[in-house]
Parts: C-alpha cells; sequence; structure tokens
C-alpha cells in the first residue's frame, strides 16, 4: 500500500542482535498495528498503538507510535530465529473507516 | 474457538471458470475482511464487512469480483470469470469493531488460488 511505507524492505540480522524496522504514513494514523506472517501462513496480531507516543512490549518486541501519530517503530532485541518472517504495519488514518497494510519487511535471523 | 476457517486451501481452476471462496469467522466478531496477497502489490484489502453489511468495497478489482455475507458466520468471495493475473492467496479475516476503531484481525490460513 502506498498510503504505509515500511523500510527496510528485508533486512538478515545474525542471531543475537537488535533491530528495527519502521511505518510511515503520509496521513495522521488512527490506529497502528504490527503482524508477523511466516511464509505461507496467515498473519498473527502483535500489537495496537492508538495514542502519541504510546510504547507496547510484548517478550523481546517492542512498537512505539511517535508523537505525531505518522510513523511508528518495530524493535527487536536479541534477536532469535523465531523471529523470522514477514512484519507487516496496518492503520486505520483519518480519512475514514478504512484499513491499509504496509509494504511488509523481511527478517532472516540467522543462528 | 477453532479461529477463522476457510476453504479451500487450495484452488486450481482454468481461465474463464467461476471460483468461491468461502470463510467462516470467529463467532461473536462483527467485522468480515477479504485480502488479497501477491508478490508484487502485498496485501490488499478487497472489502470488510460490518455486522454482515458491506462498508467498503472499494478495494474490489472490478465487476468480477464480488463478495457476500448472508449471515454472522459465513462469507464467499466469488470470481466470474477467472483469469490468471487473479492467481494470489486470499485471506479471511474477522475481528470486533466499535465505530471507526479496528481491534486486532484474526487471519484464516488463506486459500492459494492458481488460475491457469
Amino acid at each position: 500500500s502506498q498510503e504505509l511505507e515500511q523500510s527496510p524492505q528485508s533486512l538478515i540480522v545474525q542471531e543475537g542482535k537488535n533491530l528495527t524496522i519502521n511505518c510511515t504514513s503520509s496521513k495522521t494514523l488512527y490506529g497502528l498495528y504490527w503482524y508477523k506472517q511466516k511464509y505461507g501462513e496467515g498473519l498473527i496480531f502483535l500489537m495496537m498503538l492508538q495514542k502519541g507516543g504510546e510504547e507496547k512490549s510484548h517478550e523481546k518486541i517492542t512498537a512505539k507510535l511517535d508523537e505525531k501519530k505518522q510513523q511508528s517503530s518495530l524493535h527487536i532485541t536479541a534477536s532469535q530465529p523465531s523471529h523470522a518472517g514477514i512484519y507487516l504495519c496496518g492503520a486505520v488514518t483519518n480519512t475514514g473507516n478504512q484499513f491499509y497494510f504496509g509494504t511488509g519487511t523481511s527478517l532472516t535471523v540467522i543462528p | 474457538d477453532a479461529g477463522v476457517i476457510q476453504s479451500p486451501r487450495h484452488e486450481v481452476t482454468e481461465m474463464g471458470q467461476e471460483v468461491t471462496l468461502r470463510c467462516k469467522p470467529i463467532s461473536g466478531h462483527n467485522s468480515l475482511f477479504w485480502y488479497r496477497q501477491t508478490m508484487m502489490r502485498g496485501l490488499e484489502l478487497l472489502i470488510y464487512f460490518n455486522n454482515n453489511v458491506p462498508i467498503d468495497d472499494s478495494g474490489m478489482p472490478e465487476d468480477r469480483f464480488s463478495a457476500k455475507m448472508p449471515n454472522a458466520s459465513f462469507s464467499t468471495l466469488k470470481i466470474q470469470p477467472s483469469e490468471p493475473r487473479d492467481s494470489a492467496v486470499y485471506f479471511c479475516a474477522s475481528s470486533l469493531t466499535s465505530g471507526s476503531l479496528f481491534w486486532e484481525q484474526y487471519f484464516g490460513p488463506g486459500t492459494r488460488l492458481t488460475v491457469t
């Protein structure tokens, strides 16, 4: 979706390294969602952020929504092979009842 | 709960044939979404229903695509006639929605459609 841009498109890291994935919108976000997709499978919900400055963590994954509510980052600490997959951000913007997904970031973790 | 159920899991058909994809959402969820995923275009929202009513179908590619939700526990996505460019993985997802707020969506395993 052009409404949401993710960077980088792909990432290869050594196990144990930290990494960050970014999701940027040209519009104000009413809600920002992070999902993970294993190859060939459906998406799994990770976290939802609504308020500017909000930060949430689940195990070694932390996501934050910036104050202007137009960008979110997903940070993984001490990556593991189980973190490998495609990470997608999804969002509702202020243009109405429309939901978009980002372009996705493919993560490979090398043992 | 069994989660979102989609059928079939795989479908191979010839160009021009009618294809019907089926979805059973999670019981109690009031919103249902149909997505299409391809390498070229990523994950695209085709249509979503709230309380069985289509709210936004702006993502439906063209008139060959139609979706229905006759009741809270069943939805279909139909392609007639199918074309090779319709080949993709089609996902169904359901969630609880209040107003304009979307809560987390639960995805089905997807239907991999190949049109030859």
